[in-house]
């Protein structure tokens, strides 16, 4: 099974409002990272949060992680139409240090409505 | 400032057929990824490379091929393909292991006919 889930799966808000997503995972991990994917582009990276981290911020990106709960979430603030995207979770198991094994969630499709 | 390229941007197959896609990147990255995307699922690690000349399997290898011969180069080979691999198909890199973004090309769109 996944190792991060993001919930929701769909969001559709209106310009200038806060995006909520979150990321649940299973065992404990390194670090985690979010990535954002336009439709028929690639994935892109915004924001790493290690494990001994609780808050990061970047521009208008808030990430926060809860290593006790295996849970984090991303928050975009005055959303924009530009910010019509998928966000994925990667987890960075600990148990699989020394390997190769980000796991990517399934993502949060998220629509901004101008 | 290209980052990482994919080429074909776009293929169709058929059952049998074989084919290779081409991963380049020029950050002078060590790690290399390649990855499938299918709708629900999320993304899948099939191989990966650590650096020039080795190669490890991911999640789902079976079917797929790699070589890294060049450290700039990543190729991905299906011998014999199958409709199951039709997918979206994603290449990677990153600098190192631990606390290192990935950087992602656009994609090669495959449908095995």
């Amino acid at each position: 099974s996944q190792q991060g889930e993001e919930d929701p799966q769909a969001l559709s808000i209106q310009e200038g409002e806060n995006a909520t997503m979150n990321c649940s995972y299973k065992t404990s991990i390194n670090n985690l990272q979010w990535y954002r994917q336009n439709s028929g582009r690639g994935l892109v990276h915004l924001i790493l949060i290690r494990s001994n981290e609780r808050e990061k911020h970047s521009g208008r990106l808030r990430v926060t992680l809860d290593t006790s709960k295996k849970s984090s979430s991303l928050l975009i603030t005055a959303s924009r139409a530009a910010d019509t995207a998928s966000y994925f979770c990667a987890t960075d198991p600990e148990q699989l240090s020394g390997t190769y094994k980000y796991i990517f969630g399934t993502g949060t499709r998220l629509k901004v409505l101008a | 400032n290209a980052g990482v390229t994919q080429t074909p941007k776009f293929r169709v197959l058929k059952t049998g057929q074989s084919m290779t896609l081409l991963c380049a990147q020029d950050m002078n990255h060590e790690y290399m990824y390649w990855y499938r995307q299918d709708p629900g699922m999320g993304l899948r690690l099939i191989h990966y490379s650590v650096g020039e000349g080795t190669t490890a399997k991911g999640e789902v290898p079976d079917g797929y091929n790699v070589s890294r011969l060049k450290k700039q180069n990543f190729l991905l080979g299906l011998e014999s393909a199958a409709p199951s691999q039709t997918s979206v198909y994603f290449c990677a890199s990153s600098y190192g292991r631990s606390n290192q973004p990935q950087h992602f090309g656009d994609g090669t769109r495959l449908s095995i006919l």
